[in-house]
């Protein structure tokens, strides 16, 4: 069974850009979310999509927006580049309960680099 | 709301010798207990997770974590440690409230020869 798939893994932009990650969930999982990782601040839950619904959100500007497509793949999107958004940003999929019942499989993540 | 600490930011032990790894959580009830590990590179893989019942828990690659509700702790640990465990290994809690988990900052592991 495939992993979940982020891409790309590498990306540079410059502020003031926009970016789009892409996330593809290991097949049959129905929720996928979305983390950044940073070393200052560790790792922050960004937001969660179950059956193309956002159904969780962290405390994050409105410059970060997602979506989930019918086939469960999602993208992230981020708006506006500041220098602070240079992270590892981490997809995840689940079956959707709770997380103890379907924990968290995490990709690789896309290394976001703004200069 | 809840919170995570993991006190050790680096720990280095020799390979062979035991180890263990602690986490604190903040949280009124019992929450869902996890920790990752994530290596250089890599995204975070589960280790283990705990929930209710036996407050021992087995996880994958050696590793056992030992719930004990009266310190609010959750701390991990390996009877003999092999080289290729050196990475960072992340605590976390969630209660319950689908896929949103909360980290702790992470313990980053050496481990020499």
């Amino acid at each position: 069974k495939a992993g979940v798939t982020q891409t790309p893994r590498y990306l540079i932009k410059t502020r003031g850009q926009q970016v789009t990650l892409s996330c593809s969930p290991i097949s049959g999982h129905r929720s996928v979310s979305w983390y950044q990782q940073t070393p200052g601040q560790g790792l922050q839950f960004l937001f969660e999509y179950f059956s193309e619904t956002q159904r969780n959100k962290g405390n994050f500007p409105g410059r970060f927006s997602g979506r989930q497509f019918s086939n469960s793949r999602s993208e992230m999107n981020v708006s506006t580049l500041e220098l602070g958004d240079s992270a590892l940003y981490l997809c995840a999929s689940s079956l959707g309960q709770d997380s103890y019942n379907s924990p968290l499989h995490f990709g690789n993540g896309t290394r976001l680099t703004v200069t | 709301a809840q919170s995570v600490t993991q006190p050790d930011i680096h720990i280095t032990v020799s390979e062979g010798a035991s180890l263990e790894l602690r986490c604190n959580y903040s949280y009124g009830a019992t929450p869902y207990l996890f920790w990752y590990v994530q290596s250089p590179g890599q995204g975070l893989q589960l280790l283990l997770k705990y929930f209710s019942g036996d407050t021992l828990v087995q996880g994958i690659k050696g590793f056992e974590a030992e719930f004990k509700r009266s310190q609010s702790s959750f701390n991990l640990r390996k009877p003999s440690v092999h080289w290729s465990d050196a990475a960072e290994y992340f605590c976390a809690v969630d209660t319950g409230t689908a896929s949103k988990l909360t980290f702790g900052t992470g313990t980053r592991l050496q481990v020499t020869l």
